[in-house]
């Protein structure tokens, strides 16, 4: 079974538009939750990363974590064709925190 | 600003034999490097994890038979894949970790992208 898991499998949205990702964990000990974005042909680049509840804003990207839930969001505001890309959320234990157990990925699609 | 080039980005091997890859950390020292494989359906699974002063720790399906890593210093690791099958086809990734704090990112590599004839 999927520790981590992801949706929608892929998203399109407009330019400009909002798009929201969500990811759920079915394990209570991962209690640290990253946003990785990986553009085609490259390795996957850190976006943020959230660990207490709440919102955490970082430019246009703002991720949101309930841990009574274990859901994390990922919201794009203004989003452009250059966030185009693969989106991996990623938790790690809080016992080990050097594996990082991966989702399988949203494709975000922005339309110019 | 943090780096991590990885060498060859892509190879074609035969059946049958093996493949070295390399990972190179400019600009930190990598206190940690996770070596990840991600499917050409693009799930990732790690391999391993090498830390500094420990054992390299092997994921269940990979052994050190297979999978040789070498981590000589804070800056780069090499591993090899040995005698290389169609299954391990795939993009293998390097991902270097500067300090041991939970809130410390992975730096990935652009990855190598190995082919198996």
């Amino acid at each position: 079974q999927q520790k981590v898991q992801q949706s929608p499998e892929s998203l399109s949205v407009p330019e400009g538009g909002m798009a929201s990702l969500n990811c759920t964990s079915s394990d209570r000990n991962f209690q640290y939750f990253w946003w990785y974005r990986q553009h085609s042909g490259e390795g996957p680049k850190a976006l943020m990363s959230i660990f207490s509840d709440g919102d955490k804003k970082e430019g246009r990207f703002t991720a949101h974590l309930n841990k009574a839930s274990l859901h994390v969001s990922l919201h794009i505001r203004d989003s452009q064709p250059s966030d185009s890309a693969l989106y991996f959320c990623a938790a790690s234990d809080v016992g080990d925190n050097s594996k990082l157990i991966w989702g399988l990925g949203t494709s975000l699609v922005v339309n110019p | 600003g943090a780096l991590v080039y990885q060498y060859p980005r892509r190879t074609i091997c035969k059946s049958g034999t093996s493949m070295r890859m390399e990972c190179q950390a400019v600009g930190f020292q990598a206190t940690s490097v996770a070596w990840y494989r991600q499917s050409p359906q693009k799930t990732f699974e790690l391999i391993a994890l090498s830390t500094v002063n420990s054992a390299i720790k092997y994921e269940q399906n990979f052994t050190q038979e297979k999978f040789p890593i070498s981590h000589p210093n804070l800056s780069f690791s090499s591993m090899t894949v040995l005698n290389a099958y169609l299954e391990d086809r795939g993009l293998y990734l390097c991902g270097a970790r500067r300090g041991h704090l939970s809130n410390e990112r992975l730096f990935f590599g652009h990855g190598t992208k190995l082919s198996v004839l």
